[in-house]
């Protein structure tokens, strides 16, 4: 049973550069989530869906794009990287059910040079 | 607004002892669940247990046990006779339960490190 699968798990970027980073989840889960992690700040929500077709702000949505096509993907997409976004990204699903935990993928780890 | 005070940043234990991870929120639901969520240096994030707000029965789980109360607002994670494999980042979130989208807040997070 795959969860949630990311991709690329590293990649390095010039600054101006785009890029997408893809998640898919196989748990017909309708909530998905991005995230980034950077040291001493926890994990901070980017963007999320609430089902296909639907996206919404997070806390840090600035210099970030989603889309959310298919219920089971959820896309990440940097128009024009920029150092300050070198992090750790995670992407997470859950199902609408509050009690139930999160699952999320094993990271992509994104430097911007 | 919700908030989530995991206020050990690292702390380090010699293997055997026992140790505890604090975690303090804050939200003005009354209905939330809260997680403990664990990331070894392998970097992935798993999910270790969940707790509803009204229940505060404390849980226990082999060598790990949690402590949950409500009239201090923490929900707090002891790890007995720990072992080098405890060595990771671990993460206390809170989720709104209020019908519609539920907002999750994570702590900063606590490194434990397990010196052998």
């Amino acid at each position: 049973n795959a969860g949630v699968t990311q991709t690329p798990k590293f990649r390095v970027l010039k600054t101006g550069q785009s890029m997408t980073l893809l998640c898919a989840q196989d748990m017909n889960h309708e909530y998905m989530y991005w995230y980034r992690q950077d040291p001493g700040m926890g994990l901070r929500l980017i963007h999320y869906s609430v089902g296909e077709g639907t996206t919404a702000k997070g806390e840090v949505p600035d210099g970030y794009n989603v889309s959310r096509l298919k219920k089971q993907n959820f896309l990440l997409g940097l128009e024009s990287a920029a150092p300050s976004q070198t992090s750790v990204y995670f992407c997470a699903s859950s199902p609408t059910v509050s009690n139930q935990p999160q699952h999320f993928g094993d990271g992509t780890r994104l430097s911007i040079l | 607004a919700q908030k989530v005070t995991q206020a050990q940043t690292e702390i380090s234990v010699v293997e055997k002892e026992d140790v505890t991870l604090d975690c303090v929120y804050e939200t003005r639901d009354t209905t939330y669940y809260l997680f403990w969520y664990k990331q070894p240096p392998s970097g992935e994030l798993v999910f270790l247990i969940r707790r509803n707000s009204f229940d505060e029965q404390n849980e226990i789980s082999g060598r790990y046990s949690w402590n949950f109360q409500k009239s201090t607002s923490s929900f707090n994670f002891t790890i007995t006779a720990s072992q080098v494999v405890d060595s990771a980042v671990y993460f206390c979130a809170l989720r709104r339960s209020d019908g519609g989208y539920q907002k999750v807040t994570f702590g900063t997070g606590t490194k434990l490190q397990v010196i052998p």
